[in-house]
C-alpha cells in the first residue's frame, strides 16, 4: 500500500546468517503490526505479530521489534535455514479494521 | 490455510465473461476479505465484510462484486467490467479486526 514501505525488496543470505526486514508506516494511530510469510503459489501465513503496548516479541528464531516514535517495525530471523526462503509481507493495521500490505521482501537462503 | 477453502485453484475465463470465485470458512469468523495479488506486488484489498449481509469496498473494488448471505461464505464475482482480471485472488477471514487467516488462493487467467 502507498502508506507502507518495506525494505529491502530482495535479500540473499547464507544459511545460518541473520536476516532483517524493515517496514515503515505513516499512520501514528496504528496499533497492530503483523508479519506474513508466503511460499510460492500459496496463501500468506501469519508468522508473528506485535501490538503497540510492547516493543519486542520473540518466537524461537523469529522476532519482531516495534518503534512507534519512528513509525517502523522490523522482522528478525536468526540462524536462517533454506526453508525460510519465501516472500515476507508486513501488514500494519492503518485504518478501520483492514490491514495494509507492503510490497513484500523476497528472502533467499542459500545452503 | 487453516479452515478456509477456495475453489477452484485455477480458473480460465474468456474475455467478456463473468466468473465467480468461491471462499468458504469453518472458523466461525465474522469478518471476511478478498485480495488481489499481481506478480511481484503486495496484496490489494478488493472487498471486505464484517458481518452477514453487509460489505464494504476496498481499494480496488471496480469491476468486482460480492455477497455475504451466510457467515461461512463470501463469493467474489469478477465481472466483464474488470479490465485486467488476470491475477492471484486470496480470501481471508478474521475473528476480530487483527489477525487474518488466508485461503490457498485462486489463480485466474483471462484467455
Amino acid at each position: 500500500g502507498e502508506n507502507v514501505e518495506q525494505h529491502p525488496s530482495t535479500l540473499s543470505v547464507q544459511e545460518g546468517d541473520s536476516a532483517v526486514i524493515k517496514c515503515t508506516y505513516s499512520d501514528s494511530a496504528s496499533n497492530y503490526f503483523p508479519w506474513y510469510k508466503q511460499e510460492l503459489g500459496k496463501g500468506p501465513q501469519l508468522i508473528i505479530d506485535i501490538r503497540s503496548n510492547v516493543g519486542e516479541k520473540k518466537d524461537q528464531r523469529i522476532a519482531v521489534t516495534l518503534n512507534k516514535t519512528a513509525k517502523h517495525f522490523s522482522l528478525h530471523i536468526t540462524e536462517t535455514q533454506p526453508e525460510d526462503s519465501a516472500v515476507y509481507f508486513c501488514a500494519p493495521r492503518l485504518k478501520y479494521s483492514t490491514l495494509t500490505f507492503g510490497k513484500g521482501t523476497m528472502l533467499l537462503v542459500s545452503p | 490455510d487453516g479452515g478456509i477453502t477456495q475453489s477452484p485453484k485455477y480458473l480460465f475465463r474468456k474475455e467478456g465473461q463473468n466468473v465467480t470465485l468461491s471462499c468458504e470458512q469453518n472458523l466461525n469468523h465474522d469478518a471476511m476479505y478478498w485480495y488481489r495479488q499481481d506478480p511481484g506486488q503486495g496484496l490489494r484489498l478488493i472487498y471486505y465484510s464484517q458481518i452477514v449481509n453487509d460489505f464494504q469496498k476496498g481499494d480496488i473494488a471496480e469491476g468486482y462484486s460480492v455477497s455475504r448471505e451466510k457467515k461461512e461464505s463470501f463469493p467474489l464475482t469478477v465481472t466483464s467490467a474488470q479490465k485486467n482480471p488476470t491475477a492471484f485472488y486470496l480470501c481471508a477471514s478474521s475473528e476480530g479486526f487483527d489477525t487474518q487467516y488466508f485461503g490457498p488462493g485462486t489463480r485466474l487467467t483471462v484467455l
